[in-house]
């Protein structure tokens, strides 16, 4: 089963725009974390965020973390056509040691 | 490149059929986690191995079985296969046994037919 969900399914922006995906979930977590994969290929570890921060940089990207609200957001300023791939949330469960997937926001972006 | 090597890339095999996917984690890596991600399931998490023993379990299926060896590469056998089965399998590993950043594999394509 599913632990995070990801909205949008799909978003389609212009080089250059910002990118904004969320995720929900639905219990207490210890982390979340955001990994993207490029069509077919393995996933790529992107940020981690404990569940005692609110946020967290990395280059052009920028994670929040509402635990209030059970929801995260990652934003990718300034995107780049190589930024075209899955990004998915993953959340562990807390007292438990597997992570669960969302279903992913496929982001397109053109140039 | 993550380190992590997986083989084969690609299996095409029959229902019926067994096969095992093979799974060598990053260096000095303990875990080592198994998923299947397929257009309809997405990704959902199989099982995971700290060690050389199992530390989670997930949505894996009673044909499905692995194992991580003492030199921690490790192994996930599919048996009776579907055609539902047909998958991209990964496999990722992490420094502990927490569900903390998990490093991909490659994957392999299964296609049963």
């Amino acid at each position: 089963s599913q632990q995070g969900e990801e909205d949008p399914q799909a978003l389609s922006i212009q080089e250059g725009e910002n990118a904004t995906m969320n995720c929900s979930y639905k219990t207490s977590i210890n982390n979340l974390q955001w990994y993207r994969q490029n069509s077919g290929r393995g996933l790529v570890h992107l940020i981690l965020i404990r569940s005692n921060e609110r946020e967290k940089h990395s280059g052009r990207l920028r994670v929040t973390l509402d635990t209030s609200k059970k929801s995260s957001s990652l934003l990718i300023t300034a995107s780049r056509a190589a930024d075209t791939a899955s990004y998915f949330c993953a959340t562990d469960l807390y007292n438990n040691n597997d992570m669960r997937f969302g279903a992913g926001t496929r982001l397109t972006v053109k140039p | 490149d993550s380190g992590v090597t997986q083989t084969p890339k690609h299996l095409i095999t029959a229902t019926g059929q067994r096969v095992t996917l093979r799974c060598s984690p990053r260096s000095g890596d303990l875990s080592v986690y198994w998923y299947q991600q397929s257009l309809d399931q997405g990704l959902q998490f199989l099982i995971q191995y700290y060690n050389g023993e199992e530390r989670a379990k997930g949505n894996i299926l009673e044909r499905f079985s692995a194992q991580q060896f003492p030199d921690l590469h490790s192994e996930l056998n599919l048996s009776s296969l579907e055609l539902g089965d047909s998958a991209l399998y990964f496999c990722a590993s992490s420094t502990t046994s927490r569900a903390d950043t998990q490093y991909f594999g490659p994957g392999t394509r299964l296609t049963v037919l």
